[in-house]
């Protein structure tokens, strides 16, 4: 019931393509739901996030789409850049406005080639 | 604004031994979590502090591992005895007082431990 599965593993996209990576949940007590970058050797940092009443949210060239119906959620990279190469975790988090907790999925490795 | 503090960076130890890390948050951060990411996995959550209490210890394996958070700012995790499936990064978060986004979470660098 807290499992957010994730895929790829891995995903390897050419300098300008559209990086993909998809997410289901099943608990529908989740109430955001973050995605988060990681670089080798440093701690994982917020990227974009979104709330289930809403289809879509863009930040520049990152997008998330949300399906609520079918519990699943997506990040979308456009214009992949080489500085894109990292490892993408997607999370739901539970707990409200007071008490944020995060379940995050198994990881994406995204490598950009120039 | 310094980002969360974490101490040693990497350690290595025997099994059966022990050792403990050290966190020191973001300042004003009144939650504090510590988090275990075993390589090619997500992290996963293992305690979550409130200032200096516990909010949530479900996932701590409390049979060897102990964590703590003197003051409401810095916290230690410790593991005592440690086994080779121990072996993970282990990370320190924090987040902002309530009125912010329960999800956004300042992660450390994180402790790299090898268990032999």
């Amino acid at each position: 019931q807290q499992q957010v599965k994730q895929s790829p593993q891995s995903l390897i996209v050419q300098k300008g393509g559209i990086s993909i990576i998809n997410c289901a949940y099943e608990n529908t007590a989740f109430d955001y739901f973050p995605w988060y970058q990681q670089f080798p050797g440093k701690g994982p940092a917020l990227l974009i996030a979104i709330r289930p009443d809403v289809s879509e949210k863009k930040e520049g060239r990152f997008t998330i789409s949300f399906n609520k119906s079918a519990k699943q959620f997506s990040l979308h990279i456009m214009d992949s850049q080489p500085g894109d190469s990292a490892t993408y975790f997607c999370a739901a988090n539970a707990g409200g406005t007071s008490y944020g907790k995060l379940t995050f999925g198994q990881g994406t490795i995204l490598t950009v080639h120039p | 604004e310094a980002g969360v503090a974490q101490s040693p960076r990497y350690k290595i130890i025997e099994k059966r031994q022990s050792v403990a890390f050290w966190c020191n948050p973001i300042s004003g951060h009144a939650t504090l979590y510590w988090y275990q990411q075993i390589l090619g996995q997500g992290p996963k959550l293992l305690i979550q502090f409130q200032n200096n209490g516990v909010v949530d210890d479900s996932q701590l394996p409390k049979d060897r591992f102990s964590a703590e958070r003197l003051k409401g700012v810095d916290s230690t995790l410790k593991i005592q005895p440690a086994k080779l499936e121990d072996s993970a990064v282990y990370l320190c978060a924090s987040r902002p007082p309530p009125g912010t986004p329960s999800y956004e979470q300042y992660f450390g660098p994180g402790t790299r431990l090898t268990v032999t």
